[in-house]
């Protein structure tokens, strides 16, 4: 049981390109989300899923974009990539949103030069 | 705009002192505070406070909600050195997509 795969786990991209982080699950589970984390900040989420088709904004959701076409999948697209973007990535799943032992992948290590 | 703050933000212990963290919120209706230890890379879940379930116990970690004060603390007795990590608070404060709300976390580590 793979749980929640992200792809890539490192990534340098300089401004102005364009990339996707994968985002893959296969426990069935309904919801998912995208956080980021910078240096000593918590986790701010920046778009989430409540299912296949269905996406919605959170806090800090400029300069990205997400898709849900399959219940297994969550891409996050960042396109025109600025320094503010460097960040941590998470991934993460739930069954149901009052699932709070989200799953999360192991992240993905984006630096913007 | 709901809100997490967690104190201190980094600790230093030697193994076997008990610490104690903080949480303190701000919430437009609250549902659920949560905490979640993170080593070093993804986190992990530790517990779920609500108002009908505000205290909670595994092992040597345990959590109370005071509701009244808004606040939460998490409390880590005879630490050991892999007890050393940033621990996470984050708040559901209400509306139908269960959003959290994360603080900024507590660095602690844990010196033999």
């Amino acid at each position: 049981n793979a749980g929640v795969t992200q792809t890539p786990k490192f990534r340098i991209l300089k401004i102005g390109q364009s990339m996707t982080l994968q985002c893959t699950q296969d426990m069935n589970h309904n919801y998912m989300y995208w956080y980021r984390q910078d240096p000593g900040m918590g986790l701010k989420l920046i778009y989430y899923s409540v299912g296949a088709g269905i996406t919605d904004k959170g806090e800090v959701p400029n300069g990205y974009n997400v898709s849900r076409s399959t219940t297994e999948d969550f891409p996050l697209r960042l396109e025109l990539a600025a320094p503010s973007q460097t960040s941590v990535y998470f991934c993460a799943s739930s069954l149901t949103g009052e699932d709070y032992g989200y799953t999360f992948g192991s992240g993905t290590r984006l630096t913007v030069v | 705009e709901d809100k997490v703050v967690q104190s201190p933000l980094s600790l230093v212990v030697h193994e076997g002192d008990t610490v104690t963290l903080n949480c303190s919120y701000e919430v437009t209706n609250f549902r659920s505070l949560l905490w979640y230890k993170q080593e070093k890379k993804a986190p992990t879940f530790l517990f779920m406070l609500t108002s009908s379930g505000i205290e909670k116990k595994s092992g040597r970690l345990s959590s109370i909600l005071d509701k009244k004060e808004l606040s939460s603390i998490l409390n880590i007795t005879a630490t050991q050195t892999g007890d050393s990590a940033i621990y996470l608070c984050a708040i559901d404060g209400g509306g139908s997509n269960y959003k959290l709300t994360f603080g900024k976390g507590t660095l602690l580590t844990v010196n033999p």
